[in-house]
């Protein structure tokens, strides 16, 4: 089955400056890829997402971007900022009406 | 629009006894899945309903587990002879049928086992 691996496990930044998270999958007929951000006690929230058929997509701050080929897929958040802190889950996915498949999370910590 | 909704939001029990979590997707979300989610982990499928029917139950860990959705509508998941292990927070999530990948989740039940 679809294996996710998600790394680093925690990235602290300063205010104001860019985060990086990068996500492997091992399951090559994936086709799609979600991002969680998960606030503590929180329910995991969809903030961005990317189909296999684009490269990347972008929504304000924050982007994700696809190699298919390496199958490797990662969120970049700009001007980072303190209410960013959270846990930051990627998943993948087989498309609609498909179990995701998710990583262990990342622990961003932004300080200000 | 409401939310995907979960009840009770916390419940602790004894070891052995039988629990059942409620899940309440968002209206016309006929895609229906349950989650587990351990600390420091992400979430872990259980099973998927589209419709009343359960269409992927390929995650569900054992026997003891088991889930419905008569309606098409709210789900209910059950689980026996509950142990100590099960302990975790169990995440719905819903979607739109045909063409949606997005799936929205509750804000969950932890569940406790003593």
């Amino acid at each position: 089955g679809e294996n996710v691996e998600q790394h680093p496990s925690t990235l602290s930044v300063q205010e104001g400056d860019s985060a990086v998270i990068k996500c492997t999958y091992s399951d090559s007929a994936s086709n799609y890829f979600p991002w969680y951000k998960q606030e503590l006690g929180k329910r995991p929230q969809l903030i961005i997402d990317i189909r296999s058929n684009v490269g990347e997509k972008k929504d304000q701050r924050i982007a994700v971007t696809l190699n298919k080929t390496a199958k490797h897929f990662s969120l970049h958040i700009t001007e980072t900022q303190p209410e960013d802190s959270a846990v930051y889950f990627c998943a993948a996915s087989k498309g609609a009406n498909s179990k995701l498949t998710f990583g262990k999370g990342i622990t961003l910590s932004v300080r200000p | 629009g409401a939310g995907v909704s979960q009840t009770p939001s916390n419940k602790v029990t004894e070891k052995g006894k039988y629990v059942e979590l409620r899940c309440d997707p968002i209206s016309g979300h006929t895609a229906l899945y349950w989650y587990r989610q351990s600390l420091g982990q992400g979430p872990e499928f259980l099973i998927y309903f589209q419709g009343t029917g359960a269409a992927d139950d390929s995650g569900l860990p054992n026997d003891r587990f088991f889930a419905v959705r008569p309606e098409g509508s709210v789900s209910t998941l059950k689980i026996q002879r509950t142990e100590r292990g099960d302990s975790a927070v169990y995440l719905c999530a819903s979607s739109l049928a045909g063409a949606s990948y997005e799936q929205y989740f509750g804000p969950g039940t932890r569940l406790t086992v003593t």
